[in-house]
């Protein structure tokens, strides 16, 4: 199970940072990922980290502005999203690979933020 | 980046019908393709990875089929809980990309 939090509505340029809690497996073993959806649009992926946190990948819309972490001692995967722009609205999911093909297997129910001054 | 191009955006059918979507890659991804249901108030469901391999308990009446640019999904007949939207998503290359989505509505 993948419990997301720390969402909120914020002003343009302020930070947030989202909480993914995990529950049921290894969160060690797996990689992770964050996919955003804005209301009424499509599905975009928006970082990636490795099992071990050795790798991280970005969107390039986020690159600079948001960072990827994880603490596999405390099952929770982490988004640091600083300098936020209205179009940064979005549900935030968290999402667990699976752990040889690599495709999404278990999204969570999200988190809404709000970028709004 | 690899663009994902689904289609049709919306469609209408009737219970029963046999439904078919497709997703074009602007690049070779292999096979690394999957598919997503989403209902309303929901995060999407995974049906399909590796092109054609179903998650489990998924329903038999999804298939999908391709590889290198051209894949599809297909309900081979249609029930009521089926509708929904419909992702794809190339998983082969970073940054991952998902398709525009194909809105399956009743007729």
């Amino acid at each position: 199970q993948l419990v997301e939090s720390g969402g909120g509505v914020v002003q343009p340029g302020r930070s947030l940072r989202l909480s993914c809690a995990a529950s049921g497996f290894t969160f060690s073993a797996f990689t992770m990922h964050w996919v955003r959806q804005a209301p009424g649009k499509g599905l975009e992926w928006v970082a990636v980290i490795s099992f071990d946190a050795g790798k991280t990948y970005y969107a390039d819309f986020v690159k600079g502005r948001f960072t990827i972490s994880r603490d596999n001692s405390k099952n929770t995967l982490s988004l640091q999203m600083n300098s936020l722009r209205p179009e940064d609205t979005a549900l935030y999911y968290c999402v667990r690979e699976t752990m040889v093909l690599h495709a999404f297997e278990i999204w969570g129910q999200g988190t809404m933020v709000t970028v709004s001054s | 980046d690899i663009q994902m191009t689904q289609s049709p955006s919306s469609l209408s059918a009737s219970l029963g019908d046999r439904v078919t979507i497709t997703c074009r890659a602007s690049k070779g991804i292999i096979n690394n393709l999957a598919w997503f249901q989403q209902k309303p108030g929901n995060p999407p469901k995974p049906l399909i990875y590796a092109a054609s391999s179903l998650h489990s308990g998924v329903p038999s009446r999804f298939s999908g089929s391709g590889s290198g640019t051209d894949f599809t999904l297909t309900i081979s007949s249609l029930q009521p809980e089926d509708f929904a939207t419909y992702y794809c998503q190339q998983y082969n290359t970073y940054p991952l990309t998902f398709g525009g989505g194909t809105k399956v509505e009743i007729k």
